[in-house]
């Protein structure tokens, strides 16, 4: 089956720049997501990204795909407090999401 | 427009006894899908509802079963409760099956099996 993998815990300093990456086994998963998830909320979906794209900007966050390795990674440019997080990566299956372990993103002050 | 909510928010049982988990999908959604997030893991696909039929099941036994009512709200019930069901239990609905469609999910309640 699906398999997604993530590295569990990244800290960085407030204003610096935050890379979370992740790999996957489904090549023929189209959409590929980030997900923010904060205590006691739900799954918030940051960003996707097309599986024919290369890159994809959305303000401070910046996707990159690597089709041929499978990797996909999420920058997130000037670092806030409020970023600090558990983010999933996550392709789509038939009819659902598989999700990754997830990167608890801490900030620093 | 609401969004996703889900009701409890926590609760506690025994092993053994069995739970209803609800979930009110957002307004114009007829698609739920439910997913078991064990603590330190990611979300896992339980099974999705559309139109009040199951569409798609995950790797999860019969003891975990759903329903969908014609208000396209659903229930998640588990019977047999065991430890390793200690979980956040994560719906999410959206306006289709397709699996593109973005996925909106409630806060999900707790359950703490003792």
């Amino acid at each position: 089956g699906e398999d997604v993998e993530q590295s569990l815990f990244l800290s960085v300093r407030e204003g610096d720049s935050s890379v979370i990456n992740c790999t996957y086994t489904d090549s023929s998963s189209t959409y590929l997501y980030w997900y923010k998830q904060e205590p006691g909320a739900g799954l918030q979906l940051l960003t996707y990204i097309f599986s024919n794209m290369d890159m994809k900007q959305d303000q401070r966050l910046t996707v990159l795909l690597n089709k041929k390795d499978k990797h996909l990674s999420l920058r997130i440019a000037d670092t806030q407090t409020g970023d600090s997080a558990i983010y999933f990566c996550a392709e789509t299956g038939a009819n659902n999401l598989f999700f990754g372990t997830g990167t608890r993103l801490t900030v620093i002050p | 427009e609401t969004g996703v909510t889900q009701s409890p928010t926590h609760l506690i049982k025994t092993r053994g006894q069995q739970v209803t988990l609800r979930c009110s999908s957002q307004s114009g959604h007829n698609t739920v899908s439910w997913y078991q997030q064990a603590l330190g893991q990611g979300p896992q696909f339980i099974f999705q509802y559309y139109r009040e039929e199951e569409n798609g099941r995950g790797n999860f036994p019969p003891r975990f079963s759903g329903l969908q009512f014609p208000n396209y709200s659903s229930e998640l019930n588990v019977n047999a409760l065991e430890l390793d069901d200690s979980a956040l239990y994560l719906c999410a609905s959206s306006p289709g099956v397709n699996p593109y469609n973005e996925q909106f999910f409630g806060p999900g309640p707790r359950l703490t099996v003792l």
